[in-house]
């Protein structure tokens, strides 16, 4: 099964406050988990990634937490911002192979 | 970091006509990159994937005639859509990957209409 599911589809959250997108995944295979971000009419930009040999990476205000026996990572963003508002789709893959991509969260940071 | 181009980012063509697309990896060797399909609100779409020198390897249910990708150098894929309908038009990504690494970068996309 290569489908990765993404939860929620849609986050509002206050200025300041940590948005957090969870994703869930059938395929033991996947050994690397990016998160990307996209603007309208832009294409996605990679944000951070982690492989399974470690549960969390920190890079500046994104967090990673990766749980293996679950089958389960998430993108924490703290602090958040208006800029922040766009739409974070995770992703995994199997060694070098092509992204299996989740549905996508339309985040909106209100001030 | 690593950057990728795609050109041109929107064309308008008439249907019946053929378009190509271009994706350039600008400071990085990319022995592989991907073409993706992206409709309005929903998630990416793999349509293939390119290796340079070899022929592409498309997804299920993508069209290999209609699609045309080539990957001439480690720098440069095109992906060609032949003989464009309306239903062609969606917004287009590539992405590569460092022939030495595991991060794939993305393109900024190319709008298609087809009209």
């Amino acid at each position: 099964q290569q489908q990765v599911k993404q939860s929620p589809q849609s986050l509002i959250v206050q200025k300041g406050g940590i948005s957090i997108i969870n994703c869930a995944y059938e395929n033991t295979a996947f050994d690397y988990f990016p998160w990307y971000q996209q603007f309208p009419g832009k294409g996605p930009a990679l944000l951070i990634a982690i492989r399974p040999d470690v549960s969390e990476k920190k890079e500046g205000r994104f967090t990673i937490s990766f749980n293996k026996s679950a089958k389960q990572f998430s993108l924490h963003i703290m602090d958040s911002q208006p800029g922040d508002s766009a739409t974070y789709f995770c992703a995994a893959s199997t060694g070098r192979r092509a992204l299996t991509f989740g549905s996508g969260t339309r985040l909106q940071v209100q001030p | 970091g690593a950057v990728v181009s795609q050109h041109p980012s929107w064309v308008i063509c008439k249907s019946g006509t053929s378009v190509k697309i271009e994706c350039r990896s600008l400071d990085f060797q990319a022995t592989t990159m991907f073409w993706y399909r992206q409709f309005p609100k929903q998630s990416l779409m793999l349509m293939a994937t390119s290796n340079e020198g070899s022929k592409a390897t498309y997804e299920q249910g993508v069209e290999k005639d209609k699609f045309l990708i080539n990957h001439a150098s480690l720098t440069l894929s095109t992906l060609t859509v032949t003989s464009a309908h309306p239903e062609d038009s969606s917004f287009y990504i590539c992405s590569a990957r460092d022939a030495g690494g595991w991060e794939q970068y993305f393109g900024p996309g190319t709008r298609l209409t087809v009209t």
